[in-house]
């Protein structure tokens, strides 16, 4: 069985850090691309960041480049999310994707739970 | 602001067929790029509706349909249950400078 699971979210204060994991199971992770999705609350579905299996092709929205950087570990099995000069914006839930089909069509067949993040002084 | 426009909500009674847009424009739907459509149930995480357009993955009920003509696309709802009641999102890719890989707006489907 697949499976994502998010872990890391909490509440950090405008300007700090935090970093995510996304641990894998149930399928060979290192054959897939997987992806960060957000949903702030009550809003809708954003693309954060990408990355292919073999980790040499990454993506970032606009919104999170230079400050968000993707990474996996398929010796583990994980993906993370090291975020910095956070934002009151980017409070959010954070979803781990599997990505199916090719780079540029990319349709995410498997998600995890979410992690929340709560940016606030 | 995405570059994929939904309606904000549809509804429908239970049994009718409702249908949600989804519109884009020539650097996305209209070059070619996929659509695929999540369902999103209150509180929970997005699971996928339709693949490629028009494909329903493993357990996806045949009520569930896709299509895609021009710089729209269409999910397409049939025998409305009450279980269906939740958002609904597409997605594609945009080749513009200020797109790239994008979700829809979203549409809230309430069952009457």
């Amino acid at each position: 069985e697949v499976q994502l699971v998010e872990s890391g979210g909490g509440l950090v204060q405008p300007g700090g850090s935090l970093r995510l994991s996304c641990a894998a199971s149930g399928f060979t992770f290192s054959s897939y691309a997987v992806f960060w999705v957000r949903q702030a609350p009550g809003k809708g579905l954003e693309y954060v960041s990408g990355i292919s299996g073999n980790g040499g092709s990454t993506y970032y929205a606009n919104s999170v480049k230079d400050r968000f950087t993707i990474s996996r570990d398929n010796s583990k099995n994980t993906l993370y999310l090291q975020m910095g000069s956070l934002r009151v914006e980017d409070m959010a839930v954070y979803y781990c994707a599997r990505a199916r089909g090719q780079w540029l069509a990319y349709y995410f067949d498997y998600w995890g739970q979410g992690t929340l993040v709560t940016v606030s002084s | 602001q995405s570059v994929l426009t939904q309606p904000p909500s549809v509804s429908g009674a239970p049994g009718q067929r409702v249908t949600i847009s989804c519109t884009g424009s020539s650097s996305n739907i209209g070059a070619g790029y996929d659509v695929h459509w999540y369902q999103q149930l209150p509180g929970t995480a997005p699971k996928l509706l339709i693949y490629g357009n028009s494909n329903r993955p493993s357990g996806v009920p045949d009520r569930f349909s896709g299509s895609k003509s021009g710089t729209s696309a269409s999910l397409a709802i049939s025998g409305l249950q009450a279980e269906d009641e939740a958002d609904y999102y597409c997605q594609s890719y945009d080749s513009s400078l200020s797109g790239s890989r994008v979700f829809g707006t979203g549409t809230k489907v309430t069952v009457l």
